[in-house]
């Protein structure tokens, strides 16, 4: 299968805990986009690597979100002292940009979805 | 006031209708416009990108007016597996929070 994966695909955790997503994006893609979606809203962006350079970050994503692409190929997504208010499906999608303005469909994984008791 | 928004819906049309759905953004520097399907519990997936042109896909049309700042889905003769949330997405400011469609029997 060579579209983009996530892992694990269902989290339970309870509250206070830190908890760890991975993302493998499409091999030839470039950017790399992390979402969180709740029941009834569209995708929320949260952000995105340009290779392994994060080069957007949402203004709603607290202190308590971090995430890395370190070689320029997969990536993860923490979030540590999980609220309850973290219970959301957490989407990946990866697309290959020539980055010349025009942006190509973003291609997304099938989306962790995390529950914080 | 939010950077994209769309028709609140649900629509429940019988097969066979046509529907339209408009998708509004703010941001207009945007320079690409797209037309996601989610289906319950899926991820979403690309229906059609939408040109300055227009673009027709068989039984999908979509259009955009870059002076309104809008853009707009058609589906015609639907049919009862079009049944999903229609998400548009405008590069620079994200997805809209998607429009429910139901095709009825």
């Amino acid at each position: 299968d060579t579209g983009v994966s996530q892992d694990p695909r269902h989290k339970i955790t309870k509250r206070g805990q830190n908890v760890t997503f991975r993302c493998d994006p499409i091999s030839e893609h470039n950017r790399l986009y992390w979402y969180r979606q709740t029941l009834g809203q569209g995708p929320e962006f949260l952000t995105y690597f340009q290779n392994e350079a994060q080069l957007e970050k949402s203004r709603l994503l607290s202190d308590r979100f971090s995430a890395e692409r370190p070689k320029g190929s997969f990536s993860t997504l923490e979030i540590q002292r999980t609220e309850q208010g973290d219970s959301a499906m957490y989407l990946c999608a990866s697309s290959l940009e020539s980055g010349q303005g025009f942006q190509n469909e973003q291609f997304f994984g099938p989306g962790t979805r995390l529950t914080v008791l | 006031r939010k950077e994209v928004e769309q028709d609140p819906g649900p629509f429940n049309v019988p097969e066979g209708a046509t529907v339209a759905f408009n998708c509004t953004y703010s941001n207009s520097a945007s320079q690409s416009f797209f037309w996601y399907r989610q289906d319950c519990r899926k991820e979403p997936k690309l229906l059609m990108s939408v040109y300055s042109s227009g673009n027709e896909d068989g039984r999908f049309t979509a259009q955009l007016n870059r002076a309104s700042q809008y853009i707009s889905l058609l589906i015609r003769d639907s049919k009862l597996s079009d049944s999903a949330t229609y998400l548009c997405a405008v590069t620079g400011s994200g997805f809209g929070p998607g429009t429910r469609l139901s095709v009825l029997p």
